[in-house]
């Protein structure tokens, strides 16, 4: 059974910085691209970026590149999202996925509160 | 950047009902489309992939069709479980995801 855990979600003030762990279990992790979503409260899905199987191809949403830096450890099965200069905007439940065309398994997600 | 805009935002039906939700792409991207299943506090479960392939393990009453710009999800008889929110997405081009449609119990 395909499992995602993410961790990292925090309380941080504008301008500051946060890591956002994915424990992949279940699958060859090694094998498929990923992906992060977020849904900020009261909104709908937005995705935010994505990472091919190797790591050498990256994608970012408009309102977050030059800002959040995604990354993987093969090694280890971990997916991580950098997120710089974060803004009130960025507060939303951060998803990791399977994948980086259609989502197959998705986590549970961790929270990030970007406040003052 | 592609929009995808998805109606309606909000559809009372009941039990038995069979219902259409629909997605409009900005610009043509092929059958590059997903949908989506979300429920509160779950994640959310892909449904259909490439704009008509039914994911494994899901209901056949599901089901999806289009290309180009127009796509449609359609529930042939509505079932308890399926009242949640909706989702189109498409990946032709990075990824982008519909507004969301909320389904309701009439």
């Amino acid at each position: 059974e395909v499992q995602l855990v993410e961790s990292g979600g925090d309380l941080v003030q504008p301008g500051g910085s946060l890591r956002l762990s994915c424990t992949a279990s279940g699958f060859t992790f090694s094998d498929f691209g990923m992906s992060w979503v977020r849904q900020a409260p009261g909104k709908g899905l937005e995705w935010v970026s994505g990472i091919s199987y190797t790591g050498n191809n990256t994608f970012y949403a408009g309102s977050v590149k030059g800002r959040f830096d995604i990354s993987r450890d093969n090694s280890k099965n971990t997916l991580f999202l950098q997120m710089n200069s974060l803004r009130v905007e960025d507060t939303a439940v951060y998803y990791c996925a399977q994948g980086y065309g259609a989502l197959d398994s998705w986590g549970q997600g961790t929270l990030v509160s970007v406040s003052s | 950047d592609i929009q995808m805009t998805q109606s309606p935002s909000t559809l009372s039906a009941s039990v038995g009902d069979r219902v259409t939700i629909t997605c409009r792409a900005s610009q043509s991207i092929s059958n590059w489309v997903a949908w989506y299943q979300r429920k509160s506090g779950k994640a959310p479960r892909l449904l259909i992939y490439k704009a008509s392939s039914l994911e494994t393990g899901v209901p056949s009453r599901f089901s999806g069709s289009g290309s180009g710009t127009e796509f449609t999800l359609t529930i042939s008889s509505l079932q308890p479980d399926d009242f949640a929110t909706y989702y189109c997405q498409q990946y032709y081009s990075l990824v982008t995801f519909g507004q969301g449609t909320k389904l309701e119990i009439k």
